[in-house]
């Protein structure tokens, strides 16, 4: 089966400039995850899909940041206008919804890195 | 709120000795353990995890932990290293469904 893919794999723009961050999730899985984790810091939550349904938003630093998941497929990352402090990489992951949250492995993304100068 | 440190941002070993890369966590509710492994490149991949049950968990790779809550500690150990292992490691918990707090990640450099 193909993994999570994200696009695009690097991304770099400047202050201000929006970008648009894409991520497919494995074919059925209706849990979709974005992390992210700035230059040598933690791998943080941002945000967490079931379907198109956002379950938990509470990870998104501020509202320049919009995540859609229509039709329950894949996901965009939205960040409008992008900030020095946006840099970093981020992962998109996907699970299958179970019972029980960690029957399911969680599979990730290679991860896009967005470099805002 | 959960947390977790990984004491050591690098560790250099040789090729064929043994290695341990230390995680602490800190949580007031129950806790399930993750360590995740991230090659060059690439996206995380699971190494092992830690929900219920026996204290020693055994991954791939050769890798296992043990889960020792007296120490809230969940330390990923491995007998004998290879060039391939050299990679960078992660400690996560979850308390429901993959909403994680990773550590800050260890680096791991096996020397020839």
């Amino acid at each position: 089966e193909a993994g999570v893919t994200q696009f695009p794999s690097h991304s770099v723009i400047e202050k201000g400039q929006t970008v648009t961050l894409r991520c497919d999730p494995i074919s059925g899985h209706d849990n979709l995850y974005w992390y992210r984790r700035v230059m040598g810091k933690e791998i943080k939550f941002l945000l967490h899909f079931v379907k198109e349904s956002k379950q938990d938003e509470s990870g998104m630093p501020n509202n320049r940041f919009l995540a859609e998941r229509t039709g329950g497929t894949y996901s965009t990352l939205k960040v409008q206008p992008a900030e020095l402090e946006d840099s970093g990489v981020y992962f998109c992951a996907s699970s299958q919804l179970t019972g029980s949250s960690y029957n399911s492995p969680l599979h990730f993304g290679n991860g896009t890195r967005l470099t805002v100068t | 709120a959960q947390s977790v440190t990984q004491l050591d941002s690098q560790v250099p070993v040789f090729e064929e000795a043994p290695v341990e890369l230390r995680c602490n966590y800190s949580s007031s509710v129950s806790v399930y353990l993750f360590w995740y492994v991230q090659y060059p490149n690439q996206g995380l991949q699971l190494l092992l995890k830690y929900l219920s049950g026996s204290t020693l968990v055994k991954g791939i790779n050769g890798f296992e932990a043990e889960f020792n809550k007296s120490q809230t500690s969940f330390h990923l150990r491995k007998p004998s290293v290879h060039i391939s292992d050299t990679a960078e490691y992660f400690c996560a918990s979850g308390g429901s469904n993959y909403k994680l707090t990773f550590g800050k990640g260890t680096l791991l450099t096996v020397n020839p």
